[in-house]
This record gives C-alpha cells, structure tokens and sequence, in this order.
C-alpha cells in the first residue's frame, strides 16, 4: 500500500513561514490535499488538489507538490496556526485514501 | 449549511457489536461519496471504509475487512457503519466525512465524530 511520510513536528515563530512536508513515492504524479485539526476538533481541509484552497482559508496557506515531496507552506503564522497538519492522497492501485502520520505544528 | 452529525459511540466489550450513524443535511446527499474516518486517543487519522456515490463501490481497510459494513440510506441522507467482532484496537473517535466531489478525493466537511471505545 502507498505510504505517506510526515515529520513529527514542525516549529517556527509568529510571523515566520512554516514548510510541511509529504513524502511518497512519485507523489507528483498524485492530488494531495491537507487538512489542519486543533485539539478537539474535527479534521479542515485547508489545501486540497495540490495547490487550491477551500472557501473561508486564508491565503496564507498554500500547497505545492512535485517528485516524491509535497509541501504545505504557512506563511506569516499566527499562534492560531498550531494545529497538527496531515497530507492525504487517493491511492488508485488499491482504490483508497491514505493519510500521512501527522505533523504537529508548534509556534513558538 | 452543511452538516454531518455522527452517533451510536459507545462502551462496549470485545467481540461485540455496535452501529454507528451519521446524519447529514444541506447538501444533495445521493450526489457524494461518503466516508467513515477514525481516530485512535493520540493518534492520526485512519481511513475506515467509503459508499461510492452512484451505490456501485464500497471498500474497506484491511484493518476492518470482514468485520465492519458500511452502508447509506439516499431517502433519509444517512450513512452507516454496522461494527461486528469488535476489538479493543477499534477504540477510537469515529468520523463522517462527505468527499469534495463524487469520489476519490478530499475530505472537504467532517462531523464532530461519536467515540466507541472497546474495553472488557
């Protein structure tokens, strides 16, 4: 089954940009989509389709995918930020979603 | 607006059974792919199982092949997971989740989930 690789965790200071990354092999060639949960809330889909973002997110969130790595960068991060953040694509040979383990997002 | 409300989470033994429900509203029901998504205390989101928007597909994580049964009621907006032969890894925050499109996509709106812990 495909495999999605996260970091544990990601730190940055307010203001700063916050890189998260997605390994898989030849991710390029698949739609990821990201989502942000804040303790005790359901999962947000934050980026979706590599690089599009829903209705209501800020700008501040964008997404890029190519090779084996897709990247979710946060620009200007506010303390509202923090959340844990997980990468998502549709496995085709399988039929099915995988999800990546989750990275958790900490301002500093 | 949209809404998917989970229920049916509850304490139950192992090796016994439970059937989780999700209500949904404010959107065209039949037109989605939905999906059961779980979630361990601690832990990252795991896949369950989908009901294909058109009735033709479902599918399972091996995890919970051969015990779990999803299914879906157009007429009353409603989506299913019937739970059988429970074990104490199926402990967890089960969500509904409707897929942005028709299917094989993103999640793009989930319910507040229903808890099922397994314990004897």
């Amino acid at each position: 089954s495909y495999v999605l690789t996260q970091p544990p965790s990601v730190s940055v200071a307010p203001g700063q940009t916050a890189r998260v990354t997605c390994g898989g092999n030849n991710i390029g060639s698949k739609s990821v989509h990201w989502y942000h949960q804040k303790p005790g809330q359901a999962p947000v889909l934050v980026v979706y389709d590599d690089s599009d973002r829903p209705s209501g997110i800020p700008e501040r969130f964008s997404g890029s995918n190519s090779g084996n790595t897709a990247t979710l960068t946060i620009s200007r991060v506010e303390a509202g930020d923090e959340a844990d953040y997980y990468c998502q694509v549709w496995d085709s040979s399988s039929d099915q979603p995988v999800f990546g383990g989750g990275t958790k997002l900490t301002v500093l | 607006e949209v809404q998917l409300v989970e229920s049916g989470g509850a304490v139950v033994q192992p090796g016994g059974s439970l059937r989780l429900s999700c209500t949904t509203s404010g959107f065209s029901f039949e037109d989605y792919t939905m999906h059961w998504v779980r979630q361990a205390p601690g832990k990252g989101l795991e896949w369950v199982s989908f009901f294909s928007w058109d009735g033709t597909i479902t599918n399972y994580a091996d995890s919970v092949k051969g015990r779990f049964t999803i299914s879906r009621d157009n007429s009353k907006n409603s989506l299913f997971l019937q739970m059988n032969s429970l074990r104490t890894e199926d402990s967890a925050l089960y969500y509904c989740a409707k897929d942005l499109r028709r299917g094989g996509e993103a999640f793009n709106i989930w319910g507040q989930g229903t808890r099922v812990t397994v314990s004897s």
